[in-house]
């Protein structure tokens, strides 16, 4: 059975860093890609970014609302993905939801989702 | 690409045909997945490839479109249908979502 399970989440100050991690098992981690999501209290799905997976050197991609702010990394040895969050700002507020991405006809679709983090950045 | 969906809610009784359209701001193919949100719960993956069934997934739900229109339907709607249900594009970073529809209860 797969499982993705995040943890890390918590209360920041603006300007604060954070750093979440996504366990996973079930699946060979390093053939898969695997997201970042986040859903602001009351809000719609937003996605976060990306890692590849091995057969693209666990290269990554991410929205513009966190380029240059948010850092995509996995530990194969461990099973495990992470998301550093530096000069994090109120509007990154949110559940962070992790997932897994499938292959279909060229496009890489998540599911499962992980229970999601609570990320609330408030002085 | 922005995905605009509608309507953004609406209101439907067990037993009825349910759709709920997802335009996309230039052509996106069949890169398309439809996902299913619950009241506190996590998203859950429906469709991908804009037709294809996700496993486990009742035949009721169906998707169909390419290119830029999209449609979802809930064929006879059910009492565990009611929630949000977004759209995805996987057609090139970076990737986004339609802002969702409700489905309330009748």
């Amino acid at each position: 059975e797969v499982q993705v399970v995040e943890s890390g989440g918590g209360l920041v100050q603006p300007g604060g860093s954070l750093r979440l991690s996504c366990v996973v098992s079930g699946f060979t981690f390093s053939d898969h890609y695997m997201d970042w999501f986040r859903q602001a209290p009351g809000k719609g799905l937003e996605w976060v970014g990306r890692s590849r997976n091995k057969a693209y050197t666990f290269s990554t991609e991410y929205a513009a609302s966190v380029k240059g702010r948010f850092t995509i990394s996995r530990d194969d040895s461990k099973n495990s993905l992470y998301l550093q969050m530096n000069s994090l700002k109120t509007e990154d507020t949110a559940v962070y939801y992790c997932a897994k991405a499938t292959n279909y006809n060229t496009a890489w679709y998540a599911d499962p989702w992980g229970q999601g983090a609570l990320v609330t950045v408030s002085s | 690409i922005q995905l605009t969906q509608s309507p953004s809610s609406l209101s439907a009784s067990v037993g009825d045909r349910v759709t709920i359209t997802c335009r996309a701001s230039q052509g996106i193919s069949s890169y398309l997945a439809w996902y299913q949100q619950k009241p506190g719960k996590v998203p859950k993956l429906l469709i991908y490839g804009a037709s294809t069934l996700q496993s486990g997934v009742p035949s009721r739900f169906s998707g169909s479109g390419s290119g830029t229109d999209f449609t979802l339907t809930i064929s006879s709607l059910q009492a565990e249908d009611f929630a949000t249900y977004y759209c995805q594009h996987l057609s090139g970073y970076p990737l986004t979502f339609g802002g969702g529809t409700k489905v309330e209860i009748k």
